[in-house]
C-alpha cells in the first residue's frame, strides 16, 4: 500500500565516499522533492522535479544532486559527505503543481549516518 | 513571501484533556494551510487543510484546526488527548499567488501524559 516508497531505510556511509538515496512512487504523480530534515527541526528542502524540469534551491550545496530517470523515480546522490550531512532524507510527491492546494505525500525517510 | 511560526517547540498535556498546537502564517495573497504529523523516524502525514470555506476544517484521528484571517492563525486542536497522539507537528503554507512549494514551519513536539 506504500505510496512513496524510500530505500533504504537506515544509510551509513563514510566521509566523502559517494552515497545515493531512492525514491519510487506509485501515484503518478508529476512533482517529487527531496527534504533534507536534522534532529526535530523542519524539513528543508534541496530540490525538486516538476515532471523533467529540476528546481535547485538556492542555498542547496553542490556536494548534493538529484536524478529522475523517470516518473516513478528519484535519486538523491550526496558526492562527498561531510558529518554535517548526517540526517533524515524525506522524499515527497505531490501533483498539478499549479494547483497550490494540493498535499504531499511523503516517504517514510532515510537515516543518513556519516562515520 | 510566505512564511509560518509555531511559538511552542513542546506542548504537553495529560490524555483525556483538551489539546491546542499553534500556528501563524503570513502571505501576500491568501493562505493554503496544512497540518502533518511526524511519528518517530517516519515521514510526514498529512493531517488536514484549509482551502476556502468553513473556518473548522476536520481532518484524521479526530484533529480539527480553526483557520481565523484576522488573527492569521490555524490552530491545531483535539478535544480530548491521546497518548498515541505523542509526536512532531509541522503547520505548512502555500500562498495562492506564489509557489507551489509550502513553507514549513519549525514543528511543536506534543507530549500527551498518561
Amino acid at each position: 500500500d506504500a505510496m512513496v516508497i524510500q530505500n533504504p531505510r537506515y544509510q551509513v556511509t563514510q566521509f566523502g565516499k559517494p552515497v545515493t538515496l531512492s525514491c519510487s512512487q506509485t501515484l503518478n504523480h508529476n512533482v517529487m522533492y527531496w527534504y533534507q530534515q536534522k534532529s526535530s527541526q523542519a524539513p528543508k528542502l534541496l530540490f525538486h522535479y516538476y515532471d523533467k524540469d529540476f528546481n535547485n534551491e538556492a542555498d542547496t550545496p553542490d556536494n548534493f544532486q538529484s536524478r529522475r530517470p523517470n516518473t516513478s523515480f528519484c535519486f538523491l546522490d550526496i558526492r562527498s559527505p561531510g558529518l554535517g550531512d548526517a540526517a533524515m532524507y524525506l522524499c515527497a510527491t505531490s501533483s498539478r503543481a499549479g494547483v497550490t492546494n494540493e498535499k504531499l505525500f511523503f516517504g517514510s525517510g532515510t537515516q543518513l549516518s556519516v562515520l | 513571501a510566505q512564511s509560518v511560526a509555531q511559538p511552542e517547540d513542546q506542548v504537553n498535556v495529560a490524555e483525556g484533556n483538551p489539546l491546542t498546537v499553534k500556528c501563524t502564517y503570513s502571505v501576500s495573497g491568501n493562505p493554503y494551510l496544512f497540518w502533518y504529523v511526524q511519528y518517530p523516524n517516519r515521514g510526514l502525514q498529512f493531517l488536514l487543510k484549509y482551502i476556502t470555506g468553513d473556518n473548522l476544517v476536520k481532518g484524521s484521528y479526530g484533529f480539527e484546526a480553526e483557520f481565523n484571517k484576522s488573527q492569521t492563525s490555524f490552530h491545531l486542536k483535539k478535544p480530548s488527548a491521546l497518548v498515541s497522539d505523542s509526536a512532531l507537528y509541522f503547520c505548512a503554507v502555500r500562498d495562492t499567488r506564489g509557489s507551489y512549494i509550502p513553507t514549513f514551519g519549525r514543528g511543536t513536539s506534543l507530549i500527551v501524559h498518561p
